[in-house]
């Protein structure tokens, strides 16, 4: 099993969707959590961490579930310029990258 | 502020040819890390400094994968011998202080452009 799975879609959705998007990651002692962006053929940044709480950031939610470890992207009314990939990320004393889920959204 | 940048940004070579890729983190960042990016992956993890010691270089594939970063500032990866399984894009990122790996925090890692790396 790979340490961090995600579906890599793509996930096609007209503009003003809503979409989720669900990673699950192997190891239980697994310590911080994000959800990062790659534009293609750009490098990935940052888009948001994920707490335990959950939180949201504008149009963004982010929540963890760590008995079922998995952790979730909300993304509310979508626009053109989301299309991209959007890349799980995991820390257990080493950072480990999903392989991301592609992101469409057509007008 | 500069980020971090990388060169060359693109890079063909011949099955068995040296390649060297530079990275140049943002200005004091003291934690460096080299990722591999294969087509339709995530990045994976090769190796990690913090200021000029080599602290995890288990994601290095092979022995022909080196990296260092003499002065705690520029880190340069080399592979030797390359193969065609080499290519990929090689993404450098750096963060702040009691960053990444070894860390019990963790800090934002700011990635370069990347260095696609053909092998013909």
């Amino acid at each position: 099993r790979k340490e961090v799975e995600q579906d890599p879609g793509p996930f096609n959705v007209p503009e003003g969707a809503t979409v989720a998007f669900n990673c699950t990651y192997s190891n239980s002692a697994s310590q911080s959590f994000f959800w990062y962006r790659q534009d293609c053929r750009k490098e990935p940044k940052l888009l948001m961490s994920v707490y335990s709480s959950g939180n949201e950031d504008g149009r963004f939610t982010a929540q963890l579930n760590r008995a079922s470890q998995y952790i979730s992207l909300l993304i509310r009314d979508s626009k053109l310029s989301d299309s991209a990939t959007y890349l799980c990320v995991v820390r257990y004393q080493k950072v480990t990258f999903g392989t991301g889920t592609k992101l469409q959204v057509i007008p | 502020g500069a980020g971090v940048s990388q060169s060359p940004r693109y890079k063909v070579a011949k099955r068995g040819q040296d390649v060297a890729l530079r990275c140049d983190p943002i200005s004091g960042h003291v934690s460096l890390f080299w990722y591999q990016q294969a087509l339709g992956q995530g990045p994976e993890f090769l190796t990690y400094f913090q200021n000029e010691a080599q602290l995890d270089k288990s994601g290095l594939p092979s022995d022909r994968f080196f990296a260092e970063r003499p002065e705690g500032s520029v880190s340069t990866l080399k592979i030797q011998r390359t193969q065609q399984e080499d290519s990929a894009v090689y993404l450098c990122a750096s963060s702040s202080i009691l960053a990444g790996a070894m860390s019990g925090s963790y800090n934002e890692q700011f990635f370069g452009p990347g260095t696609r790396l053909t092998v013909l």
